[in-house]
């Protein structure tokens, strides 16, 4: 079964360094996202991306935040300098239709921890 | 605005007990679909079901049942005879025509022996 996956499964950066999270999303998806849970939270939506650019994106992506699809099936996200509150598991998801009901598929997760 | 709760932060059962998990939804749109999600101690979120506004049946799958009011704004989640592997936080959410999914805050589940 064809399935969204993620490296690294845990991150541990140094805060102010750049750390780039990875995704290779199912391959006739076209719609890619990226979600984030802080510890014992809800899950809370980052960023949507199609056809090459942004479609839609939280007031928690801000400028530390980018996102790139550099090649036809990795989706990144990298933050350019990290925070201690940037820790969180990091879920990327992909979906083949931008219609309502269209099924999201999500990764198994990044726990990136910033110290 | 879009919003979906969870009241019930954490439920403990014993096994075989059946529970119901409540979810609460708000959106302004006619036309949206509503998700539960199982969230292991592994991390993964793991889909159960989708719904369509306009489809109020009520559905089972094995032990899992889900129960769609409209009238209320409710889609609550009862598993049948629980057991241990149960335990999770089970997550709705809500998508309407923004292109993201809204989670509720998750309810903590334990199944106890």
């Amino acid at each position: 079964e064809p399935e969204v996956t993620q490296t690294p499964s845990h991150q541990v950066t140094q805060m102010g360094q750049e750390v780039i999270l990875r995704c290779v999303p199912i391959s006739n998806h076209l719609y890619f996202y990226w979600y984030r849970q802080i510890l014992g939270q809800k899950v809370e939506f980052l960023v949507s991306f199609y056809n090459n650019e942004i479609s839609e994106k939280s007031e928690i992506f801000d400028d530390q935040f980018s996102v790139e699809r550099p090649d036809g099936s990795n989706f990144t996200l990298k933050i350019r300098s990290t925070k201690l509150e940037d820790s969180a598991m990091y879920f990327c998801a992909s979906s083949e239709a931008q219609r309502v009901g269209a099924e999201a598929f999500f990764g198994q997760g990044t726990r990136l921890t910033v110290v | 605005a879009q919003k979906v709760t969870q009241a019930q932060t954490e439920i403990s059962v014993v096994e075989k007990e059946d529970v119901t998990l409540d979810c609460v939804y708000e959106t302004r749109d006619t036309t949206y679909y509503l998700f539960w999600y199982k969230q292991p101690p592994s991390g993964e979120l793991v889909f159960l079901i989708r719904r369509n506004s306009f489809d109020e049946q009520n559905e089972i799958s094995g032990r899992y049942s889900w129960n769609f009011q409209k009238s209320t704004s409710s889609f609550n989640f009862t598993i049948t005879a629980s057991q241990v592997v149960d335990s999770a936080v089970y997550f709705c959410a809500l998508k309407n025509r923004d292109d993201k999914i809204i989670f509720g805050k998750g309810t903590r589940l334990h199944i106890l022996p």
